[in-house]
């Protein structure tokens, strides 16, 4: 199995371009989220899914969009870059919504200029 | 909203001592993870603690879950080089499917 597969892996992106991260699980997960990562800040949860159709907002979800048009794919969308939003992105999935086993993909490091 | 706080940020300890990282949580959980981030890699799930009290075993690693289930504790025994990374609890509160991290604690071992 894949699991849990993110492209791209690298990213330069200039302020205000638009760009969409790819998150894609062959484990037929229920939940699936997406979280950035920076340094002294921990994993902060932007966006999530309970299921196809289903997305909720997380922590810090100003400037990303979402939605999961089917179980396999969950892409996160940024409209309009920013510097700030200069990260690493992890997507992750697990099988129930709460109290399972989170399985990451590799993460996508994302410059913005 | 729930909010997981873990502390040390940092650990520096030599080959051969001790580790302890620390979570508390502003809320009841009804669970709480472990996971484990290699440098340049992403985070790797070690446990999950569910029952109040409860306390389970790695070979070294030791993990416990408090009896008011708001805290948590990971203890390394005899720390190896192989344990560096940055150590992430995670928890679920009672009422909500997401899954928020603490801020994680980096140990670095030397030699």
């Amino acid at each position: 199995n894949a699991g849990v597969t993110q492209t791209p892996k690298f990213q330069v992106l200039k302020t205000g371009q638009s760009m969409t991260l790819q998150c894609a699980q062959d484990m037929n997960h229920e939940y699936m989220s997406w979280y950035r990562q920076d340094p002294g800040m921990g994993l902060r949860l932007i966006h999530y899914s309970v299921g196809a159709g289903i997305t909720d907002q997380g922590e810090v979800p100003n400037g990303y969009n979402v939605s999961r048009s089917t179980t396999e794919d969950f892409p996160l969308r940024l409209l309009s870059a920013a510097p700030s939003q200069t990260s690493v992105y992890f997507c992750a999935s697990s099988p129930l919504g709460g109290g399972t086993e989170a399985f990451f993909g590799q993460g996508t490091r994302l410059t913005v200029v | 909203g729930q909010q997981v706080m873990q502390i040390p940020q940092y650990q520096h300890v030599q080959e051969g001592e001790d580790f302890t990282t620390y979570c508390n949580s502003s809320t009841t959980l009804s669970n709480i993870q472990w996971y484990k981030q290699r440098p340049g890699g992403h985070p790797v799930f070690l446990i999950q603690l569910v029952k109040s009290g409860e306390v389970k075993k790695q070979k070294r690693l030791t993990f416990q879950f408090g009896e008011a289930k708001k805290n948590s504790s990971l203890h390394i025994t005899a720390t190896q080089t192989t344990d560096v990374g940055t150590y992430f609890c995670a928890g679920n509160s009672n009422s909500g499917y997401a899954l928020n991290f603490g801020k994680g604690t980096s140990l670095l071992v030397t030699p």
